[in-house]
C-alpha cells in the first residue's frame, strides 16, 4: 500500500531533550515536505526536499532542522525543543517535477512541557 | 502576513445542496493552486488542483473556479454528501518553488 508513515504519533517532552520525528515514504518520491498545524493558522510548511541532500527552507524553519541522506526518509530534528513548538506535524511527499499533489502522513502530536 | 485566507472558518450546508467553499490569495506569484480534504485524526488527502492558465477545473461532484484578477478561487461541491463534513484546505504555489502556503481551513459541516 503506498503510504507515508510517521513516527512517533504521540509524543510528549520535556524543554531542551532533543528529539527525531521520523517519516517514510514508499512511492519513490522525489519531494518531501514537514508542515505543522496550529489553531487558528493552518498548516505551515518548515522544510522542504526537493531530492536526496537537497533541502530548503519553508515558512517556519526556525528551531528544526531536516536531513535527507535516502529518497525514501526525511527526518524532522527538534534540537531543543521548546513549548511553543507545541503542535500537530505533518510529513508529505509528492513525485516533484510538475507533480504539485501531495500525499501526507497521519500526523505527529508533539506536546513540549 | 496570510498569504492565503479563508475567511469562513465553518459552513453548513443541507445534504444534497451546494456548497461552496471559497479562498482569496495575495501573492500574484502563485501560478499553482490546491484544495485538500482533512479528517480528525487524520493527514490531509488531496482533492483536486487547478493552474493559473484555467479558470476552471472539474473531477466529479468538485469544481474547482479561479478569478485570476481577483485573486480568488473557490471549490463547489455539488450535491454535497454527509461524508464531505471535514476541513478544507486551499494551498498555493508560487512558480519555479517547491514552497507551499495554506489557508487556515474551512470546516464544512453537511446535515442529513
Amino acid at each position: 500500500e503506498a503510504q507515508v508513515t510517521q513516527n512517533p504519533r504521540y509524543l510528549i517532552t520535556v524543554t531542551g531533550k532533543k528529539l527525531t520525528v521520523t517519516c517514510s515514504q514508499n512511492m519513490n518520491h522525489e519531494y518531501m515536505s514537514w508542515y505543522r498545524q496550529d489553531p487558528g493558522l493552518g498548516l505551515r510548511q518548515i522544510y522542504y526536499s526537493m531530492n536526496v541532500e537537497v533541502t530548503d527552507k519553508g515558512d517556519v524553519p526556525e528551531g528544526y532542522k531536516v536531513s535527507r541522506k535516502e529518497k525514501r526518509n526525511f527526518p524532522l530534528i527538534l534540537e531543543s525543543p521548546s513549548p511553543n513548538q507545541t503542535s500537530l506535524y505533518f510529513c508529505a511527499s509528492s513525485w516533484g517535477s510538475g507533480s504539485y499533489e501531495q500525499y501526507f502522513g497521519p500526523g505527529t502530536r508533539l506536546t513540549v512541557t | 502576513d496570510q498569504q492565503v485566507k479563508q475567511n469562513s472558518p465553518s459552513l453548513s450546508v443541507q445534504e444534497g445542496r451546494i456548497s461552496i467553499l471559497n479562498c482569496d490569495y495575495t501573492n500574484s506569484m502563485f501560478d499553482y493552486f490546491l484544495w485538500y480534504k482533512k479528517y480528525p485524526a487524520e493527514g490531509p488527502t488531496f482533492l483536486i488542483s487547478i493552474s493559473s492558465i484555467k479558470d476552471k477545473n472539474e473531477d466529479g461532484r468538485f469544481t474547482v473556479f479561479l478569478n485570476k484578477s481577483a485573486k480568488h478561487l473557490s471549490l463547489h461541491i455539488v450535491p454535497s454528501q454527509p461524508g464531505d463534513s471535514a476541513v478544507y484546505f486551499c494551498a498555493a504555489s508560487p512558480s519555479l518553488t517547491y514552497k507551499y502556503i495554506f489557508g487556515t481551513g474551512t470546516r464544512l459541516k453537511v446535515l442529513a
